[in-house]
């Protein structure tokens, strides 16, 4: 079993949907949790970074952790075509600087 | 303003070169890293650096090797190029304890 399981899509949406992404993982020692936008040709931009169990609201984008789940999800409210890109979720041991373990990535697109 | 940058942004060499790939952070990090993406867009982490010193090395084969002149650069170096070395590899950078950033990637293709 991998570390990190995403499913890989691709998803579709019409624009103004709501999006849920979602990963899971094996590891109890995972306490934070990131999710990553990334672009085609581009580098990953960091859009959520969350510790231990929760929720975390920034604008249109609510990223949820349940550690008791192994299950973390990101929620994007009110689609933009700009929001087509992969989303990876990432997530590491002890802080920010341990090597962050990624899932495979979920393509979305949000079509106008 | 370019927090993370790398060069070059892409690079195509025959096997069996040896080549190299440049990485500058201008944000006071001290912890610089290397990741591989390979053609099924996975990240898995090669190496990493604190303070210049290496802190991870991953099972990465011995032809890669990173250096660190200082805290700002970390730059990879790769012998006797293969095909399997294909890839995007992406450059990133936090403080300690603190959220990672990544560069725009170097895409390698070997021939």
């Amino acid at each position: 079993q991998k570390e990190v399981e995403q499913d890989p899509g691709p998803l579709s949406v019409p624009e103004g949907a709501i999006v849920s992404l979602n990963c899971t993982y094996s590891n109890s020692a995972f306490q934070y949790f990131m999710w990553y936008r990334q672009y085609s040709r581009k580098g990953p931009e960091l859009l959520m970074y969350t510790y231990s169990s929760g929720n975390k609201e920034d604008g249109r984008f609510t990223a949820q952790v349940d550690k008791s789940s192994k299950y973390i999800s990101l929620f994007i409210r009110d689609s933009q075509p700009s929001d087509s890109a992969t989303y990876l979720c990432a997530m590491s041991r002890n802080s920010g600087n341990t090597p962050l373990v990624f899932g495979k990535g979920t393509r979305l697109s949000v079509i106008a | 303003d370019t927090a993370v940058s790398q060069t070059p942004k892409y690079l195509v060499t025959q096997m069996g070169n040896d080549k190299s790939i440049k990485c500058e952070q201008n944000l006071g990090h001290d912890t610089m890293y290397w990741y591989k993406q390979d053609s099924k867009k996975f990240l898995k982490i090669m190496f990493s650096y604190n303070n210049k010193e290496l802190i991870i090395n991953e099972t990465v084969p011995n032809r890669f090797s990173p250096k660190s002149p200082d805290k700002a650069h970390l730059n990879l170096h790769i012998n006797s190029l293969e095909l399997g070395d294909s890839a995007v590899y992406f450059c990133a950078s936090s403080r300690m304890r603190d959220k990672q950033f990544f560069g725009p990637g170097t895409r390698l293709t070997v021939l």
